[in-house]
């Protein structure tokens, strides 16, 4: 079967750095996506990552060990807009091909 | 124009009533997805579509169906409504080419309440 943990809540300081872990354990896994979704809104697409390492995208990187079925989300130089829900989704090909797997959401608050 | 536009926005209706909830997509994509959201529990996936006639049930399917009309429209239907599927449920498309790293593209959500 298929299990993915992430923190429930996270707070952190406006300028800060904040990392969001996401532990699974899949039997195909193909791939690692992290959303951020603010409240009420659609989730929207942040990284991707396969294979093992960090990929960089602006403030935001993402990095995956498949060794250890873990990834997390770097957020750097944080603002309050960063305050959202960031979704860990995991694509495992024992699961169907091109079905996501999804975490229950880290809620990340950013204060002044 | 939204990409992934989903009608309507906001529902409410009653215990027993059959409700649709469309979706319709301009990116081309041949995958389509319909998720619920509850509190707490994440995306769940009730029902997807590979491709016109391909219909899949999801890990929630029970009480729900669907129909795919045309690659761009997937709509969903609640049979007879039950309150305990009151919840904000989204549609999402992906595209099979690209590879493995193409991510899915959800609408902004529809949020029905049932009384």
């Amino acid at each position: 079967g298929q299990n993915i943990d992430q923190p429930t809540e996270m707070t952190a300081t406006e300028g800060a750095i904040v990392q969001i872990n996401c532990t699974y354990q899949t039997s195909g896994f193909n791939g690692l996506f992290w959303y951020q979704q603010h409240a009420g809104e659609a989730p929207t697409f942040l990284s991707y990552n396969v294979l093992d390492g960090l990929e960089e995208k602006g403030r935001f990187s993402s990095f995956l060990s498949r060794s250890k079925g873990y990834s997390y989300l770097l957020l750097k130089e944080l603002q309050m807009k960063d305050s959202a829900s960031y979704l860990c989704a995991v694509r495992d090909l024992r699961a169907g091909t091109g079905k996501l797997i999804f975490g229950q959401g880290t809620t990340l608050q950013v204060k002044p | 124009d939204a990409d992934v536009t989903q009608t309507p926005r906001n529902r409410i209706t009653k215990t027993g009533k059959r409700i649709m909830l469309e979706c319709s997509q301009t990116k081309g994509h041949d995958r389509m997805y319909w998720y619920r959201q509850d509190p707490g529990l994440g995306l769940q996936l009730i029902y997807y579509s590979f491709d016109v006639k391909d219909i899949n049930k999801g890990e929630i399917s029970d009480g729900y169906s669907v129909s795919r009309q045309a690659q761009a429209k997937f709509s969903l239907s609640l049979e007879s409504a039950i309150p305990n599927q009151t919840a904000l449920y989204f549609c999402a498309t992906s595209d099979s080419g690209g590879g493995s790293n193409q991510p899915q593209h959800f609408g902004d959500g529809t949020r029905l309440s049932i009384l």
